[in-house]
This record gives structure tokens, C-alpha cells and sequence, in this order.
């Protein structure tokens, strides 16, 4: 198996601010990461495909000037949620693409926007 | 555009029952197909990875198949167990990308 973590769990912010959320690699290099955003009793959306040290590729109807991906190194990719609004609130998990392997996802991160 | 979809939405069965979860996928031409768990507000926990050459895979008290061709997958869990309660995600992977396509979920409540 492989270990990802996801920082913070949940975070409650205003609307209007922006909030970064972190997934890492513990114990692998990842030059993949995905970002899926879950909204209550649905399935799993993938939002955005991150590629270490290139732009990241969007899925259709993602705003990619609203959610910015960073992968800057090859056990880190960060999402962050520029201007949230009420309507961002979800549950935000990413996983990463371990060679050879498959996909380990993280244990996600709760947004709630008031 | 591939869509998977998981029937039933629901199930609720009582303990020890042998239980088959379904999902089903448009798209034929995938690489391989992953069952997931997930337990209320955590991530993903994978179950069992079949690749598209193989027919089934198995892992103590879980079997799943495979049948490409009809586009369909089959979770069986033997004796089933309140610690089971969990939604139930299956996903493929197809075509030049990684990128995983989630079925709709089964939402299965084991009672004592």
C-alpha cells in the first residue's frame, strides 16, 4: 500500500477568502495527483488532473481561474478555493498515481463556507 | 463519454447474508476497474482492482467480477457483517489517461 494525507480535514471559512488544502505523498513520488470534490450523497467528481511541474488539466465546467492547483514538487499538490462561496462547500479529496500501481486517495477535506 | 452507474442506490440486509453489488459502464474499452469503500465523511478505502484481461479478483469475504464485453461488474460479500455498513464505489479507468470515472455509489447498512 502507499499513504496520503490531506491537511487540514475540514476547515470553516467566510465567504469570500480563500482556502488552500494540501495533499502529500508520505511514502511515494507522485508525479500525478487528482482533486475530486464530492457534494453530499453523490459520487466522485474529478475536477483537475495535477502534473508535477506543469499546468494542471481541468476537467469540463472546472474554473480554473477559481480552484488553483499547484503541484510544485513530487509529494505535494495543493488546491486552492479562491473567493469561496457557499456553493464550494464539499468534500474535497485528492489521491495520487503511484507507479506501477494505482491511485491512493487522501481521507479528504471538509469545506463548509458560510 | 463513459458513465458508470451502481444499482441498487441502497440496501439494507440483515447479518450473515450473502449480498451482490452491481456496476455497470458504457464504455467497454477500459483498462481495468476498482471497487471502493467509503465510510461516512472519510475517504477511499480500495477493495479490490481487476484488470481488464482478468475475469475476477478476491480478497477474504469479497469477489468481483468482471464481464468487459456487457459492461457490467459484480461485488459479492459473503456473510455479510454490520462492520460492512459502508457506501460502495466502482470505477474505471480507460483509454491514454489514469483518470478514475466513479459510479454513482451503493449505500449498504448491515443490521445485527
Amino acid at each position: 500500500g502507499a499513504v496520503v494525507s490531506q491537511h487540514p480535514s475540514w476547515v470553516i471559512c467566510k465567504s469570500g477568502t480563500s482556502v488552500k488544502i494540501e495533499c502529500r505523498s508520505l511514502d511515494f513520488q507522485a508525479t500525478t495527483m487528482f482533486w475530486y470534490r464530492q457534494f453530499p450523497k453523490q459520487s466522485l467528481m474529478l475536477m483537475a488532473t495535477s502534473n508535477e511541474g506543469s499546468k494542471a488539466t481541468y476537467e469540463q465546467g472546472v474554473e480554473k481561474d477559481k480552484f488553483l492547483i499547484n503541484h510544485a514538487s513530487l509529494t505535494l499538490s495543493t488546491l486552492t478555493v479562491t473567493s469561496a462561496h457557499p456553493e464550494d462547500s464539499s468534500f474535497y479529496i485528492c489521491s495520487a498515481d503511484k507507479p506501477a500501481d494505482t491511485q491512493y486517495f487522501g481521507p479528504g477535506t471538509r469545506l463548509t463556507v458560510l | 463519454k463513459q458513465e458508470v452507474t451502481q444499482i441498487p442506490a441502497a440496501l439494507s440486509v440483515p447479518e450473515g447474508e450473502n449480498l451482490v453489488l452491481n456496476c455497470s459502464f458504457t464504455d467497454s474499452a477500459i483498462y481495468n476497474l476498482q471497487w471502493f469503500r467509503q465510510d461516512p465523511g472519510k475517504g477511499l478505502t480500495s477493495l479490490l482492482l481487476i484488470q481488464s484481461s482478468q475475469r475476477e479478483q478476491t480478497s477474504g469475504r469479497l469477489n468481483a467480477s468482471l464481464d468487459k464485453s456487457s459492461g457490467r461488474s459484480t461485488l459479492y460479500i459473503a456473510a455479510s457483517q454490520p462492520g460492512d455498513s459502508a457506501t460502495y464505489l466502482c470505477a474505471v479507468t480507460g483509454g491514454a489517461t489514469n483518470k478514475l470515472i466513479f459510479g454513482t455509489g451503493t449505500l449498504l447498512a448491515v443490521q445485527p
